[in-house]
């Protein structure tokens, strides 16, 4: 089975560049997470979509970055403009929602983004 | 104060030592607790989870949890150099919420 599929893996762009992040989570997960980590730091979560529904956008900085999962599978994130402390790994993550306290969140390879 | 306090370290210990890693965080409504290892450029994987207060072992994993105390521990018996990497304690509500709430994690190295 494909673990969750993210493009691409590096990028590279000057400040004020728009930027767009891929995901594919794995098949029949209904669940799909963004989360930012920061060099050094754990990864903390920007959206959390339950089928296309994003349930948990509070982390999200709305005045830059956006999101969307359409039909519930793909989702991309993307960011406009970029800044320099937008400079990080931007992880995708999948999981099965159910009534049990543990759904184990599957990572996704990351997109590591360097902001010149 | 950050919700998941851990010791960033470096924690080093040598080759068939007990490895602790420790970490409390500050939700008392937190009711599931994880431990993700992360090699250097790579993703989170789960290694381990627990929601009951006591020890939950798993070959050579034991994941402690003391809820009165809001400490969550991991012990690595037999460390091998393999298991060098960053190990991210995370915890999350109960209630339906997915959120997962990191720590900054704690880097291992084994020394053979």
């Amino acid at each position: 089975e494909a673990g969750v599929v993210q493009s691409p893996r590096y990028k590279i762009i000057e400040k004020k560049q728009p930027v767009a992040f891929w995901c594919n989570p794995i098949s029949g997960h209904n669940t799909l997470y963004w989360y930012l980590q920061n060099l050094g730091q754990g990864p903390e979560l920007l959206i959390r979509y339950e089928n296309e529904e994003a349930v948990d956008d509070s982390q999200l900085p709305k005045d830059r970055f956006s999101a969307e999962r359409l039909k519930g599978v793909d989702s991309t994130l993307k960011i406009q403009p970029a800044e320099l402390g937008d400079s990080a790994v931007y992880l995708c993550a999948s999981s099965l929602l159910g009534l049990s306290s543990y759904n184990e969140q599957f990572f996704g390879p990351g997109t590591r983004l360097t902001v010149l | 104060q950050k919700e998941v306090e851990q010791n960033s370290g470096p924690l080093s210990v040598p080759e068939g030592a007990i490895a602790s890693l420790n970490c409390t965080y500050s939700d008392r409504g937190s009711q599931s607790f994880f431990w993700y290892r992360q090699y250097s450029g790579k993703s989170p994987e789960l290694i381990m989870f627990i929601y009951s207060n006591g020890d939950k072992e798993d070959g050579r994993f034991t994941a402690q949890l003391n809820k009165a105390s809001q400490y969550v521990s991991l012990l690595i018996r037999d460390s091998q150099p393999s298991d060098s990497a960053t190990y991210l304690c995370a915890t999350k509500t109960q209630g339906g919420s997915e959120k997962l709430v990191f720590g900054k994690g704690t880097k291992l190295t084994v020394n053979p």
